[in-house]
């Protein structure tokens, strides 16, 4: 009964490989979100996902780029990963109206790029 | 771009001993959320205080907003070494048909037993 699942958990890769992040909520939210959260903890917006429309860009290399098949899922393909791409990726949720402030996240996925 | 900022950075405690930390923001906000963050986990929300409200309970916790001083402080009374964890304040933002959170830098609380 998982609200915001991630897979892999951990995912180690060479520099310049692709490799994918998947995303499901199972809340009936109307946005996801995926966050950067670097070494120093600090969590940084990526991306925000509305009924499949993509509202937020925060600055992202055009090598990050999500993918949302449905509703409920959020997919993050990294093309050409690099050392600086090493952090914790979260994935978030939330049910878009006035009530719905609060964000759902998922556990995380911890890339490390060698 | 970067709102709240806790203070302090880190905190360490004895089990029973209060924990307070706090968080000022630039702009102004309809609600002010604090999450907390379990070592090798999500974040989790905890309390949510709204703009004209002054304070909140829930639990142990307390929360506290000043508007005026654009600043809030998260109260843990009695606390458990299972409150070791992260704590982050968030500031919503809307514009261009979006809302996201802005997310602080945390507060790394550490409970000793």
């Amino acid at each position: 009964d998982t609200a915001v699942s991630q897979t892999p958990k951990y995912l180690v890769t060479q520099m310049g490989n692709d490799k994918s992040i998947k995303c499901e909520q199972n809340l009936g939210h109307d946005t996801m979100y995926w966050y950067k959260q670097d070494s120093k903890k600090f969590l940084k917006i990526m991306f925000s996902y509305n009924n499949k429309e993509l509202i937020i860009n925060e600055t992202v290399p055009n090598r990050f780029s999500p993918k949302s098949p449905d509703k409920a899922h959020l997919n993050l393909h990294i093309n050409s990963l690099e050392l600086g791409d090493s952090a914790v990726y979260f994935c978030a949720s939330r049910l878009r109206d006035y009530q719905g402030e609060t964000q759902y996240f998922g556990p995380g996925t911890r890339l490390l790029v060698l | 771009s970067q709102q709240g900022e806790e203070d302090p950075q880190a905190l360490s405690i004895q089990e029973g001993e209060n924990a307070t930390m706090n968080c000022s923001y630039k702009t102004s906000i309809n609600n002010l959320q604090w999450y907390r963050q379990n070592s090798g986990r999500g974040l989790v929300h905890l309390i949510l205080i709204r703009s004209n409200e002054r304070e909140k309970h829930s639990g142990r916790l307390r929360v506290t907003l000043d508007t005026s001083k654009k600043s809030s402080s998260l109260l843990i009374t009695a606390s458990r070494a299972a409150d070791t964890a992260s704590y982050f304040c968030a500031t919503p933002y809307s514009g261009a048909g979006s809302y996201q959170l802005t997310f602080g830098k945390g507060t790394k609380l550490s409970v000793i037993p």
